[in-house]
């Protein structure tokens, strides 16, 4: 089946550390991305990544990382420098040119305590 | 920037009626629109894309249309059933620095009774 996993479904951490979250997707899409969902709001961009080795910060950067060292996986740390963790993680890809379409993952809830 | 904006933010309904879901975004230059359809607590799945040329997009039940000259896309939902009960959100691509990022709108969410 093809698709994009993200792993855990849950996690919980306590405040000041740091996490990662997993992304997979074997589409063979060049563009990769990172979204938070917040109750009542739309969904943010974190980051992306539109070829292997390479990645933009999007609208709310500030306190993840990324790496993007196989075109199959785009793994986010969520580090202690981000202030309100705790969300709703949505990965997605695509062929990454401008008419295609955008597929996502399940999710990671993320619970920062 | 461009903002997507989706009326009304909430819907409840009963079986069997028609249902348009409104999306409007400010800026016009898109490569396309997307609808997505949003279990609680689960990702996103798509249901219809529209590309810029293009005026609607069907699958089963649903229609989605496309005016790019005044910024409007709608989403039909034909006599809507309970398992049509979710958030759904649109979705713009236009040029933005060369990229194709895109800009979500903040979702309807539609609950249907029987």
């Amino acid at each position: 089946d093809g698709g994009i996993t993200q792993s855990p479904k849950y996690l919980f951490r306590k405040e000041g550390q740091n996490v990662t979250l997993s992304c997979e997707q074997n589409l063979n899409h060049d563009a990769m991305y990172w979204y938070r969902q917040d109750p009542g709001q739309g969904l943010r961009l974190i980051y992306y990544s539109q070829i292997v080795n390479d990645f933009q910060k999007g609208d709310i950067a500030e306190g993840y990382s990324v790496s993007r060292e196989k075109k199959e996986s785009f793994p986010l740390t969520v580090t202690s420098a981000q202030k309100n963790p705790t969300a709703f993680y949505l990965c997605a890809s695509s062929k990454g040119r401008a008419f295609d379409e955008q597929y996502f993952g399940p999710g990671t809830r993320l619970t920062v305590t | 920037k461009q903002e997507v904006t989706q009326i009304p933010a909430a819907l409840s309904v009963p079986e069997g009626e028609n249902l348009v879901l409104n999306c409007s975004f400010t800026d016009s230059a898109i490569y396309n629109l997307q609808w997505f359809r949003q279990d609680p607590g689960k990702g996103l799945t798509s249901l219809l894309l529209i590309q810029s040329s293009q005026r609607e997009q069907t699958s089963g039940r649903l229609n989605a249309s496309l005016d790019k000259s005044s910024g409007r896309s709608t989403l039909y939902i034909a006599a809507s059933q309970p398992g049509d009960s979710a958030t759904y959100l649109c979705a713009v691509i236009g040029p933005t620095g060369g990229s194709y990022i895109p800009t979500f709108g903040r979702g309807t969410s539609l609950i249907v009774h029987p």
